[in-house]
Order: C-alpha cells, then sequence, then structure tokens
C-alpha cells in the first residue's frame, strides 16, 4: 500500500513563473490537506479538500494560491506568479472518512521543495 | 486566533538522558491532539491523545494530554542518537478537518 506520494520533490521556479504541487492521497483516503513549511518554522495549514470539493481553505493567502482535488487525478496546489516568499517545503496529508467520520490521524508526503529564485 | 506553543524550542541531551516535550495549545473546538516526529522528511505519526489523563506509550515514548489546562507532554526516556528530530504537536478541531501545528521542539541527542 504506497503511502501519500507528492510531486515534484522537488522544483525550482523563477519570480513571475507558476508552480504545480501533486498529491497523490493514501489509497482509500478521500480527503487532502495541504501545509507550508517556511525554513526554520512549523506547519501552516493552508487548506483541507475532499473530492471536488474545497471544505477549509482559511490558511490559503487570497492571492496567487488555489487548490483542487478532481474526481480524478491527484490534487493540485497551484502557485501563480511565484515571488522569492514562497520557497518553502509544502507538505500534503492524507486522512481517510471511515464511516462517515473524519479521521484525524493524517498521513503525510515527503514534501515538494520549492525554491524561487 | 488559534494558538499551538511548543516548549523548549530545542534542547540537546546526550544518550540515556529522558526528556520532556511541551505543547501547549489555545484552540476553538478542540478535537484531538496528535504528535509527530520529523527528521529531514515528512511528519511521521506518533500519538494521537483525546481524553484527559490517559497515557499513551510506544516503547520508550509516552504522551499524556491535560484538557483542564490546555497541554500535553511527550515523554522519552533512555533518549538514542535515533530520537534526534523535530517533535511536533498539532491540535485537530472539530468539524473543520484542519490541524494547527507548534512550531516544533529541535531534539538533539549526542551519543
Amino acid at each position: 500500500n504506497a503511502g501519500v506520494m507528492q510531486n515534484p520533490r522537488h522544483l525550482v521556479r523563477r519570480r513571475g513563473q507558476e508552480a504545480r504541487l501533486r498529491c497523490s492521497p493514501m489509497k482509500g483516503h478521500s480527503h487532502v490537506y495541504w501545509y507550508r513549511q517556511l525554513p526554520e518554522e512549523g506547519l501552516k495549514f493552508m487548506v483541507y479538500l475532499q473530492k471536488e470539493n474545497i471544505i477549509d481553505e482559511s490558511g490559503m493567502p487570497k492571492e496567487r494560491f488555489s487548490a483542487e482535488f478532481p474526481k480524478e487525478g491527484p490534487s493540485i496546489l497551484r502557485i501563480q506568479q511565484v515571488v522569492r516568499g514562497d520557497s518553502a517545503a509544502y507538505f500534503c496529508a492524507s486522512s481517510p472518512a471511515y464511516r462517515g467520520l473524519l479521521s484525524e490521524t493524517q498521513y503525510f508526503g515527503p514534501g515538494t521543495r520549492l525554491l524561487v529564485l | 486566533e488559534d494558538k499551538v506553543v511548543q516548549s523548549p524550542l530545542s534542547l540537546v541531551v546526550h544518550e540515556g538522558d529522558t526528556v520532556t516535550l511541551n505543547c501547549s495549545y489555545e484552540v476553538t473546538n478542540f478535537r484531538s491532539l496528535l504528535w509527530y516526529k520529523q527528521e529531514k522528511k515528512a511528519p511521521t505519526f506518533l500519538f494521537m491523545l483525546t481524553s484527559s489523563g490517559i497515557e499513551k506509550k510506544s516503547g520508550r515514548l509516552s504522551s499524556i494530554l491535560d484538557k483542564k489546562e490546555l497541554f500535553s507532554i511527550l515523554n522519552i526516556t533512555a533518549t538514542q542518537t535515533g530520537d534526534s528530530a523535530v517533535y511536533l504537536c498539532a491540535v485537530v478541531q472539530t468539524n473543520a478537518g484542519k490541524s494547527t501545528f507548534g512550531d516544533g521542539t529541535t531534539l538533539t541527542v549526542k551519543p
């Protein structure tokens, strides 16, 4: 049973370009979370999604950032017109919905390290 | 504003020592508290705590939650160099699904 997969593992972009980060949850998991970890800081919640639904995006910057989790395929975190301050590790986590209840335990992917030059 | 505070920020000990890591929180709609260990990669799950006063134990690690005083501790006995990592505390909030993380405690265990 493969764990949470993220790709790419490392991404380098120049200022103004777009960054697309992908996350495939564990098999059977229907909940996906994105977190950002700035250098020397803890994980900060960004967004929580279920298939085709954004449940909570209270941690997402208002501009340039968007996330989706389509019916088929991975979840995508998209950052438009990247700036140097976007350089961080972006972690995706997934959890199952068990009998309609949310399982709090989140399983993390290896992260995507974004570097903006 | 939801807040999770961990202390100390960093700790250096020698193999065989016992350490206690602290996590205090102020959040709306508390549901559970989780501890993670993060080495140079993704966090790995250690414990989930939902009830006060019930100790969770796994080998040399143990953790307990105090919902009245709004804190949790993570104990590691007989530390080993492999315990060196950042230990993260996170609080899950009801219905939202989101977790608020502390900034972590960086533990370094010297041989």
